[in-house]
């Protein structure tokens, strides 16, 4: 079974510009959880979508969004970019069983530089 | 009370030797507590995960040890290898999609020597 891709691997943006990163789930994984690392501040909590919906959500500015599409393939978007925002951008996907998530697995991560 | 503490920051272990990194957490309602690996360049990868009904859990070389009380846990890596030279970081959830909103510790950067 593929693992978790996301797509760009790295990208370098400008102050003031916004992005999309992309993540596609394992196949038969309905959720779909972002999370930025940095050297700082670690591993943190964005969000989290299930079925189109956003099920969680972290302590970042309504700057940061996501979406998901119906094959659970999920997008974020980070607008106005500041330098703050350079990290590594990981996803991860779990499988969905009457409700409940079970264990994540995660992507390559996108390396986003703000220059 | 969202945060998991973790410790040492970094671990230097002879091959063959036994590594143990250990985290704390304070929130209470966490029940579900995974180790992940992670080498640079990618991304972090599940190890072994425990629930707080089991008070250890075995795979392979690595184990995790769970102290509810105390609200601690471990994970040994018996007969390290330099191939386990990565940085670990453990981590909890709670409620119903314990799965999906995981807080992490810190991190520790592990270096096995030949």
């Amino acid at each position: 079974k593929a693992g978790v891709t996301q797509t760009p691997r790295y990208l370098i943006k400008t102050r003031g510009q916004q992005v999309t990163l992309s993540c596609s789930p394992i196949s038969g994984h309905r959720s779909v959880s972002w999370y930025q690392q940095t050297p700082g501040q670690g591993l943190q909590f964005l969000f989290e979508y299930f079925s189109e919906t956003q099920r969680n959500k972290g302590n970042f500015p309504g700057r940061f969004s996501g979406r998901q599409f119906s094959n659970s393939r999920s997008e974020m978007n980070v607008s106005t970019l500041e330098l703050g925002d350079s990290a590594l951008y990981l996803c991860a996907s779990s499988l969905v069983s009457r409700g409940l998530s079970y264990e994540q697995y995660f992507g390559p991560g996108t390396r986003l530089t703000v220059t | 009370q969202q945060q998991v503490k973790q410790s040492p920051q970094s671990l230097i272990v002879q091959k063959g030797g036994i590594s143990i990194i250990n985290c704390a957490y304070e929130n209470t309602a966490f029940d579900y507590f995974p180790w992940y690996q992670q080498f640079p360049g990618k991304g972090p990868a599940l190890l072994i995960a425990i629930r707080p009904d089991v008070s250890e859990k075995k795979e392979g070389r690595f184990t995790i040890s769970f102290n509810k009380s105390a609200k601690q846990f471990s994970l040994h890596i018996m007969d390290s290898q330099p191939g386990d030279s990565a940085t670990y970081f453990c981590a909890a959830s709670s409620g119903e999609t314990s799965g999906s909103r995981l807080t992490f510790g810190e991190g520790t950067q592990l270096t096995v020597n030949p």
